[in-house]
Formats: C-alpha cells, sequence, structure tokens
C-alpha cells in the first residue's frame, strides 16, 4: 500500500521569503501522480499543483513549484514570495488507481503554514 | 470550481440518529467519493462510486453506507450516528478531460454527534 509522509507538522516563513514543504511517499508503482492541495481557515481542499510521475520536467504553477525526485520518492513544494494569503494546511497527495478507472488519493498528514507579516 | 454541492454544510445530530450527507454535481461526472478529515489526519476515503448504481468501500467505510441512483447525486448514510462519526465530510469528483487525473473537492459537511 502507498503512504505518504510530511515530516514538517508545522512551518513559518516571512511574508516574500522563499519556503519549502517536504513530502515523500512509498510505492512499488512507475507511473503515478502527485498533488499538494492547500486548505486555508475556510478548510476548502483547494488543488495547488499537479505532477505527472512520467515527466522529468518539475511542475511549476506561478508562485508555486515542485522538486520531483523519483528516484528518492521525493515531492517537496517550494512558495516563492510568500503572501499572507498562502497562510494555511499543506496536503501532498499520491493518487492510487483502484477499480473501474476509480483512483484514491493518499494523504500525508499536512503541514500547517503561518506567513509572519 | 467543479460544481460540486454539498448539504447540510453543518449538522448537530445525536448518537443513535440516522443522518444523511448529499452530494450533488452538475456536470456530469462519473466519479465520485466521500472523504472524511479528522485532527492529525489528512482526508480518508470513506465510500466512491464509480457510476450509477456502482458503488464501493474505501479505508474507513465501518458505519457507513452509500447510494446513488442517478449521476448527478451520491448520498452518505451514517445508519446510527456515533461520536467518532464527529468529522469534516468532503465530496469529491474525478475530473475529466486533461484534468482526469484530478481529484477536486466540495466545500465541506461539518457533522457533529452528541
Amino acid at each position: 500500500a502507498q503512504t505518504v509522509t510530511q515530516s514538517q507538522p508545522e512551518m513559518s516563513v516571512q511574508e516574500a521569503e522563499t519556503v519549502t514543504l517536504s513530502c515523500t511517499y512509498d510505492t512499488s508503482e512507475s507511473d503515478y501522480y502527485l498533488f499538494w492541495y492547500k486548505q486555508p481557515p475556510s478548510r476548502q481542499m483547494i488543488l495547488v499543483i499537479r505532477q505527472e510521475a512520467y515527466k522529468q520536467q518539475n511542475a511549476t504553477e506561478n508562485r508555486f513549484s515542485v522538486n520531483f525526485q523519483k528516484a528518492a520518492k521525493s515531492f517537496s513544494l517550494k512558495i516563492s514570495d510568500s503572501q499572507l494569503g498562502d497562510a494555511a494546511m499543506y496536503f501532498c497527495a499520491y493518487r492510487s488507481l483502484i477499480i473501474q478507472g476509480a483512483q484514491k488519493l493518499v494523504f500525508g498528514q499536512g503541514t500547517r503554514l503561518t506567513i509572519n507579516p | 470550481d467543479a460544481g460540486i454541492t454539498q448539504s447540510p454544510r453543518h449538522k448537530v445530530t445525536e448518537t443513535g440518529t440516522p443522518v444523511t450527507l448529499r452530494c450533488h454535481q452538475t456536470e456530469n461526472h462519473r466519479y465520485m467519493y466521500w472523504y472524511r478529515q479528522d485532527p492529525g489526519h489528512g482526508l480518508r476515503l470513506i465510500h466512491y462510486s464509480y457510476g450509477v448504481k456502482d458503488t464501493d468501500k474505501g479505508e474507513v467505510s465501518d458505519g457507513y453506507s452509500v447510494s446513488r441512483s442517478k449521476t448527478e447525486d451520491f448520498l452518505l448514510t451514517l445508519e446510527s450516528a456515533t461520536s467518532s462519526q464527529t468529522s469534516v465530510y468532503f465530496c469529491a469528483i474525478r475530473g475529466t478531460g486533461v484534468s482526469g487525473n484530478t481529484i477536486y473537492f466540495g466545500e465541506g459537511s461539518w457533522l457533529t454527534v452528541v
């Protein structure tokens, strides 16, 4: 079974600086997807970024980028130019296929990010 | 916005009573999911559906049942609510097309069992 580990329960960063959130996972699959979701105080789950395992190029979405190390099974999220609105819980997730094309997300425990003004 | 509406958004109920949460989607998605979120955990899969009347269990299905009689609605039922089922419940759908490998979530339903 796949597992996802986020070893940093809490992180803080100064506004406008860069922060990196860590995620490792365990799988025997060769083709899979990885995600970072953001959960602000409203508790809504918002997709931040997605990475396909077969792509060597790291995904980027504006100020958000990932460092995907497939051999090391590592998937970190870098937030550049941190803004107050980035404060949230961040979850790393692994997509696992189940039956009939359905998918299951396996989540890490989350990292709470605080932005200091 | 994946066109997902959850109802009710907040509910307080008593132990032993039945509770049904509804997930409604407007974009004809085939795959729908129910997750729960508890402190110290990310979301965990309760049940999922891969078509009308086609459902299966996830990793934390004990005490829950689901039904999907039409494409747009996926119902989660707690037959006899217990305090351990106090949680935030999220409905989700699998995207389509270029988003077909991405799961999108509704806004969540807060359930308190007293």
